[in-house]
């Protein structure tokens, strides 16, 4: 069974700084990995989608690297923000074209 | 933008109560979903709609039923709402291919059950 982990729960970093954070999975058959936003009492909003055929994607501030072969995904954000306060899920879409999701880092940048 | 809608926002009921959540997008997608989310856990997949008329539970069991009857519309009904429904219930489409589309989410409907 596919299990997905985001180290780590929780960060809290001073505007400016660039954010890290990590995601592993147990099972590399995955068709692609997904990285969401969710900010508190509202619904997720996709930041970036990663094919498995592919090794990084990028938007922006945003750059996501995917080495499915060991089951690791990093989402880099650039220089953040304040508004970049929220958390980060990450999902991979398994051999039955489904979504499973991280418990996600919460992240806080502090002005 | 992403043009999936949810209501109600949140809702505070009783046990015993049947309620139903709605969902509906305006963006021509097949595919539907359904995930449950306690606070501060990851989000669960309860069931799916790959069309009309098809409909499947998801990897966590849930006492809750959908119906797809229309391609815009995944309602989403409790026929005795229970204390441990209280949850977070995330609607979410998604459109081209089978597995490489991204999946859209609703704002969510925080449920209560006292």
């Amino acid at each position: 069974k596919q299990e997905v982990t985001q180290i780590p729960a929780a960060l809290s970093v001073p505007e400016g700084e660039n954010l890290v954070l990590n995601c592993s999975f147990t099972d590399s058959a995955i068709y692609n990995l997904q990285w969401f936003r969710q900010d508190p009492g509202k619904g997720l909003t996709s930041l970036l989608l990663i094919q498995s055929s592919q090794r990084e994607q990028t938007s922006g501030r945003l750059n996501a690297s995917l080495d499915k072969s060991s089951g690791r995904s990093t989402l880099y954000i650039a220089a953040s923000q304040p508004g970049d306060s929220a958390t980060y899920l990450c999902a991979v879409t398994d051999s039955w074209g489904k979504l499973q999701f991280g418990a996600g880092t919460q992240v806080v940048v502090t002005p | 933008e992403a043009d999936i809608y949810q209501t109600p926002r949140y809702l505070v009921i009783g046990t015993g109560k049947k309620i139903t959540l709605e969902c509906s997008q305006t963006m021509g997608h097949d595919k539907m979903y359904w995930y449950q989310q306690d606070p501060g856990m990851e989000l669960h997949l309860i069931h799916y709609s790959y069309g009309v008329n098809s409909t499947e539970k998801g990897d966590l069991s849930s006492e809750s039923t959908v119906s797809r009857i229309r391609t815009e519309h995944f309602p989403l009904t409790l026929e005795s709402a229970r204390p441990s429904h209280t949850s977070q219930y995330l609607c979410a489409s998604s459109g081209e291919g089978v597995f490489t589309d991204t999946q859209y989410f609703g704002p969510g409907t925080r449920l209560t059950v006292l």
